[in-house]
Parts: structure tokens; C-alpha cells; sequence
């Protein structure tokens, strides 16, 4: 298995401007994760969702950030607008529900200038 | 889900036992202790995890004391590739697929192999 694909690896952009993350989770995981990491506040979860349906989204920063799983392979976080106080590592996760072991992609870095 | 409290920097000679400390003093009777590290710009990666009995895998070994409010986290022979934040989490034994599987990852200790 490839592991958890995170796309894409690096993004710069500006300010304003509609960003768009996406994560493939290991096949027959059905538990996905995003999660964030600066310096400032460390690794953060943000959201995760079980069966493709939303359980937690309480580390959601604002309505500027959504999160979408429209299948069990896909999964997207959308930032709109971007500012630059986004800029971090986005790591998406899997697991098998109830499952001890978060398998974790390469993340995203995203600098917003 | 209780708090965790590790030292920010442990080093450690290439070869030796690296033992990484945990306290979890208000660890729940339904909480698990799960360890996992960061090695830089990579996503966590899964250690190990345990209850209340010591848990031994391929890649360490987690000694949980008696009264469960502390662990220790051992690499019994540590390698430069070993070098990487360690983070302590406790976390709810899930009962069902749809308890809470958050992760509350805390600063963790950043250990350094030395050669």
C-alpha cells in the first residue's frame, strides 16, 4: 500500500486567494484525519470524520476552513480566504474506526504570503 | 482526555537505552497510553501502546507503572534514526467505531542520538 497521499506537497500563495488541500487515505481505513502544525500551537486536530461523515470538527479555526469526504478515497480542506496566519503543515491521517494505530501522509506546507 | 507532561530535550549515545519519561497523573481507568514521533518533516508515526501491563514490539518497549500516573518509553538500542520528537498521548479506550479517536498531541521531548 502507498500510505496516505497528501497533494499537494508544497503550496505558496497569496493572500485572498482559495487554497485547496487533498488527502487519499489508506484503502479500508475508515477514519480520516486533518490535522495542522506551527511552531506556535504544535500538531492540532482540526477535523476528522468516520464513514466519510463529520464526528469532530470542533479544531475547525474559523468558517474560513472547510472540510469535505465525498468518498472513502478522497478527502479535501479548503481555506478561503487564505491569510498569511494559515501558513503550516497540513497532516491528513487514517485509521481503521476505533483503530490504535493513525497512519499519517507526508503533509502539506503551506506558506500564505 | 488527561494532560501528559514529558521533558522538552532528552540525548542519548547511539547504541544505549534511550528511556523517555511520561507523567499522565490523571489518567482515567478507561485511558490508554500511546506513544508516537515526529522525525523531522515527516508525519507521526505509531509506537506503541498499553494499558496498565508492559507492551513490548519491534520498535520499543512501554514499562507503565503500577499506579498507571507515569510511563516510560524504551528504544533499547538507539540509532541516529532514532533521532525525532517523542510524543506521550492518553487517550479513551474506544468501545465502539464511533467513540472519540481524537489525538491531543502535546510538545513532546525531542531526543537526540549522539554518535
Amino acid at each position: 500500500d502507498a500510505g496516505v497521499i497528501q497533494s499537494p506537497r508544497h503550496e505558496v500563495t497569496e493572500m485572498g486567494q482559495e487554497v485547496t488541500l487533498r488527502c487519499k487515505p489508506i484503502s479500508g481505513h475508515n477514519s480520516l484525519f486533518w490535522y495542522r502544525q506551527t511552531m506556535m500551537r504544535g500538531l492540532e486536530l482540526l477535523i476528522y470524520f468516520n464513514n466519510n461523515v463529520p464526528i469532530d470538527d470542533s479544531g475547525m479555526p474559523e468558517d474560513r476552513f472547510s472540510a469535505k469526504m465525498p468518498n472513502a478515497s478522497f478527502s479535501t480542506l479548503k481555506i478561503q480566504p487564505s491569510e498569511p496566519r494559515d501558513s503550516a503543515v497540513y497532516f491528513c491521517a487514517s485509521s481503521l474506526a476505533g483503530g490504535n494505530e493513525q497512519f499519517f501522509g507526508p503533509g502539506t506546507r503551506l506558506t500564505v504570503l | 482526555d488527561a494532560k501528559t507532561t514529558q521533558p522538552p530535550s532528552m540525548d542519548c549515545a547511539e547504541g544505549r537505552a534511550a528511556n523517555l519519561p511520561c507523567n499522565h497523573s490523571t489518567i482515567s481507568g478507561n485511558e490508554y497510553v500511546y506513544w508516537y514521533r515526529q522525525i523531522h518533516s515527516q508525519g507521526p508515526q505509531y509506537i506503541i501502546h498499553g494499558l496498565k501491563n508492559n507492551e513490548t514490539n519491534e520498535m520499543a518497549s512501554l514499562i507503565i507503572t503500577e499506579d498507571r500516573k507515569s510511563s516510560t518509553l524504551i528504544l533499547p538500542h538507539a540509532t541516529l534514526r532514532d533521532t525525532a520528537v517523542y510524543y506521550c498521548i492518553v487517550r479513551a479506550y474506544l468501545i465502539s467505531n464511533f467513540g472519540n479517536e481524537k489525538l491531543t498531541f502535546g510538545t513532546g521531548t525531542r531526543l537526540t542520538i549522539i554518535p
